[in-house]
């Protein structure tokens, strides 16, 4: 079936560095992506919807300018947190949306733990 | 109002009990619904999607209602595999919302 790959699992960094999260879509196309954000005994949030080629759209409350997502091709889109800090610590996912199987079919990376010390 | 709307749990059941989920979603024209099952510290996977009709999947069974926007789940003859968070997904304009999931624990 789909996978989605997404790298790297788990990263710690210093407060005030930037970290890059890779989604990759691995046997479809993938025109669109989500990121998510889930602290911990908490809910999915949706961060942000990237469309390959386009600008992200970002939900009410997340700083795009903090989270930069680019969706360069239709199999990768990239979560960069910049100068993050402690409270950046999280379990962020990615998922992507099948565009061949009707576009509402949704793939969930493994997601990746970032703590920031 | 939260798009989707779940009871938190947590669900302690023995095994072999028949347990039952509902989600309630705010937005009548979502198209379609989904099950996912998350387990501890991992990414949430798809368990079934939910049809108008209803849908079952082994012990599984899946219940839309349109007309009072909510969903089920029900779980039969629980196994302590069965253990883990249950997330209510509507899929509304090319968006996924999730409720915050229901947590079950299938005891021995």
């Amino acid at each position: 079936g789909a996978v989605v790959s997404q790298h790297p699992s788990r990263v710690i960094c210093k407060s005030g560095t930037s970290v890059k999260i890779e989604c990759r879509s691995l046997d479809f196309q993938a025109t669109t992506m989500f990121w998510y954000r889930q602290f911990p005994k908490k809910s999915l949030m949706l961060m942000a919807t990237s469309n390959e080629g386009s600008k992200a759209t970002y939900e009410q409350g997340v700083e795009k300018d903090k989270f930069l997502i680019n969706h360069a091709s239709l199999t990768l889109s990239t979560l960069t947190v910049t100068s993050a800090h402690p409270e950046d610590s999280s379990f962020y996912i990615c998922s992507a949306s099948d565009a061949g199987a009707g576009g509402n079919t949704i793939y969930f990376g493994e997601g990746s733990w970032l703590t920031v010390v | 109002r939260k798009e989707v709307e779940q009871d938190p749990g947590p669900f302690n059941v023995p095994e072999g009990a028949t347990v039952a989920f509902n989600c309630t979603y705010s937005n009548s024209a979502s198209q379609s619904f989904f099950w996912y099952r998350q387990d501890c510290r991992k990414e949430p996977k798809l368990l079934m999607s939910v049809y108008s009709s209803g849908n079952e999947d082994g012990r599984f069974t899946a219940q839309l209602n349109r007309a009072s926007q909510y969903i089920s789940l029900l779980i039969r003859d629980s196994k302590l595999s069965d253990s883990a968070t249950y997330l209510c997904v509507a899929y509304n304009f090319n968006k996924f919302y999730f409720g915050s999931g229901t947590k079950l624990n299938v005891k021995p």
